[in-house]
């Protein structure tokens, strides 16, 4: 069965750091979501892409945070500089949705990141 | 998208029904209700969707009352391996808004 690829597992670095994490969706899934998950909470979205393009970027905190899917297939998150309030799960999701209507997202493992 | 309401958490034996309720009383007509769920350390996963209908499927049924303002999940013969937070979110076209969802236990 298919999966969403993510690494690296756990990420430990220092604040003020740069950091990144690494998703390979599902093949043939042309919707990629980048969701944050604080402990004891449910995700919440960061950014979606259709393609190589974002269409939600909204709860992004773009002074620090960037998402890239440059050719639409896998994608890099980068956090500069890292906050201790960055401390997370990072979750990585994929669709074969193009637009509204019902459809299922593909969970990764996620990347625990934990900013010392 | 209308938000929903489940129980902090839930206790549930071995081998028993799960019933786990979700409400949703403000529900629009194009909204569906979706369930997931998140095993410990895991990346969530979907488990069912409906919009009016009841469905089943190899994990789970999903019974939606006819006024769509509230659902249940049922896992029919619970085993330890359904411990997990599950999520219920009403979606109609924007993104998937996930809550705190239920903690649900299942005992020996």
């Amino acid at each position: 069965e298919a999966e969403v690829a993510q690494s690296p597992r756990y990420k430990i670095t220092e604040k003020s750091q740069a950091v990144a994490f690494w998703c390979d969706p599902i093949s043939g899934h042309a919707t990629l979501y980048w969701y944050r998950q604080i402990l004891g909470q449910g995700p919440e979205l960061l950014v979606q892409f259709q393609d190589e393009s974002v269409v939600d970027d909204s709860q992004l905190p773009k002074d620090r945070f960037s998402a890239e899917r440059l050719k639409g297939v896998d994608s890099t998150l980068k956090i500069q500089p890292a906050e201790l309030g960055d401390s997370a799960m990072y979750l990585c999701a994929s669709s074969s949705a193009l637009a509204g209507g019902p459809y299922e997202q593909y969970f990764g493992p996620g990347t625990r990141l934990t900013v010392t | 998208d209308a938000k929903t309401t489940q129980p902090t958490s839930m206790d549930c034996a071995e081998g028993r029904a799960a019933n786990l309720p979700c409400n949703h009383s403000t529900i629009s007509g194009n909204e569906y209700v979706y369930w997931y769920r998140q095993i410990h350390s895991q990346g969530p996963q979907y488990i069912i969707h409906g919009l009016k209908n009841n469905e089943t499927n190899e994990m789970a049924s999903l019974i939606i009352t006819e006024d769509r303002k509230s659902s249940t999940l049922i896992l029919p013969h619970a085993t330890l391996r359904d411990t997990a937070v599950y999520y219920c979110i009403v979606r109609g076209w924007g993104k998937f808004q996930f809550g705190a969802g239920t903690q649900v236990v299942v005992t020996p």
